[in-house]
């Protein structure tokens, strides 16, 4: 069965930094790329970030409110997706989760995870 | 802010059909086509048809895509009292290189 599980959520103070994992089991990790959306409270779903298998270059892409202050990175070795936040803002306050790509689609993720909940709070 | 546009509500009566509107431009639903996710209150999202119209294993034949210029659609038949939910549509956006989300749909079952 694949599964991702999403953890490391916090409350953080504005300013500070967290880092989110991943982790993946059921499938073959280094063949897929990883993604990570967001849900504000009340809020409609956001996508942030993914990056590529290694056989694509392990490249990635941001969205605009992710670029500068959030970095994607994967250990194939472990099975593990990182989302390093960085300078967070109390608008990043939100419910985080991952996917994966799925075979055969040209590039959409499904199997999201439970989430991670990140409180940016003073 | 959301880069394709959905209604935000739509009601149903139970047993009838839904048909669920998301419109955006020929950077990304006319030429990539759309998926669509349903997400119940509490709980991750469950993607219920990826960009190409194919399901994923498990979900139901009462739920059928289709896409007209830049405009994807979503259609439920005999709708039950689970298919109250959120509904988003998705692509790639080739103008900003971004995955985008429509704003989601509530669709209540009376």
């Amino acid at each position: 069965e694949v599964q991702l599980v999403e953890s490391g959520g916090d409350l953080v103070q504005p300013g500070r930094s967290l880092r989110l994992s991943c982790t993946a089991s059921g499938f073959n990790f280094g063949d897929s790329a990883i993604s990570w959306f967001r849900q504000a409270p009340g809020k409609g779903l956001e996508w942030l970030t993914f990056i590529r298998r290694k056989t694509n270059g392990g490249t990635t892409e941001y969205a605009a409110s992710a670029r500068g202050r959030f970095i994607i990175s994967r250990d194939d070795s472990r099975r593990i997706a990182y989302l390093q936040m960085n300078s967070l803002k109390i608008e990043d306050t939100a419910v985080y989760y991952c996917a994966r790509e799925v075979p055969g689609t040209g590039g959409d993720f499904d199997d999201w995870g439970q989430g991670t909940l990140v409180t940016v709070s003073s | 802010q959301a880069g394709l546009t959905q209604p935000p509500s739509m009601s149903k009566g139970l047993r009838q059909t839904a048909t669920l509107t998301c419109t955006g431009s020929s950077n990304n639903v006319g030429i990539e086509g759309a998926a669509w996710l349903q997400q119940h209150q509490g709980h991750p999202p469950k993607v219920l048809s990826y960009r190409n119209n194919n399901r994923p294993s498990g979900i139901s034949e009462r739920i059928s895509t289709s896409k007209s210029g830049n405009t994807a659609s979503l259609t439920i038949t005999g709708l039950q009292p689970e298919d109250e939910a959120d509904y988003y549509c998705s692509t790639w956006d080739r103008s900003i290189s971004a995955w985008v989300f429509g704003g989601g749909t509530k669709l209540t079952v009376l």
